[in-house]
């Protein structure tokens, strides 16, 4: 099974960066992926590690080490709109289809 | 375009009714998921579709839930003898192919049970 443990909330100023981690236990998997949920709303694909490395898109950045079993999502330039949650993914190796989410992280960003 | 579409928004319902939650996911997705949330928690997996089949069910807590999606596309979840502990958010998702990581989500139905 997997376990994907985040911390439940972070604060920030506008124009900061921050740094959401995601620790996992997990029996193998096939990527790490990051979704942003703002409140009432759906979540949306922000980001994926398929590989160890860093992912870079815009704001936002995605690293992932499988040796160290963890993984980030870094958010630059933070603005108000960032406020939401943020959690992390994998889709494991049995039942490749369905992803598995994390405890996910709230995010307040403030002026 | 338009996205994944989930009817109705909200649902509130008695103890021991049956309900049914409607997902139209994004036009040409093969894939199609549905996920629970309750609050301050992670989305967590009911059902997954490939088609009109359902390939994976794993995650249906009890024989109570059970979805289709007769014609590939409109995907129904359907909830019998409803319990206060089935009250939550229902997530549909669909993808363009299965194995991927990019789940496209509708805004969910919040449901209620008295």
């Amino acid at each position: 099974g997997q376990s994907l443990e985040q911390p439940s909330e972070v604060t920030a100023v506008e124009g900061a960066i921050v740094q959401i981690n995601c620790t996992y236990q997990t029996s193998g998997f096939y990527g790490l992926s990051w979704y942003q949920q703002h409140d009432g709303g759906a979540p949306t694909f922000l980001s994926y590690n398929g590989l160890d490395g860093l992912e870079e898109t815009g704001r936002f950045s995605s690293f992932l080490s499988r040796s160290d079993s963890y993984g980030y999502l870094l958010l630059q330039e933070l603005q108000m709109k960032d406020s939401a949650s943020y959690f992390c993914a994998v889709r494991d190796l049995v039942g490749f289809q369905k992803l598995v989410f994390g405890t996910g992280t709230r995010l307040l960003v403030s002026p | 375009g338009a996205g994944v579409s989930q009817t109705p928004s909200n649902k509130v319902t008695e103890k021991g009714k049956y309900v049914e939650l409607r997902c139209d996911p994004i036009s040409g997705h093969t894939a199609l998921y549905w996920y629970r949330q309750s609050l301050g928690q992670g989305p967590e997996f009911l059902i997954y579709f490939q088609g009109t089949g359902a390939a994976d069910d794993s995650g249906l807590p009890n024989d109570r839930f059970f979805a289709v999606r007769p014609e590939g596309s409109v995907s129904t979840l359907k909830i019998q003898r409803t319990e206060r502990g089935d009250s939550a958010v229902y997530l549909c998702a669909s993808s363009l192919r299965d194995s991927t990581d990019t789940q496209y989500f509708g805004p969910g139905t919040r449901l209620t049970v008295l």
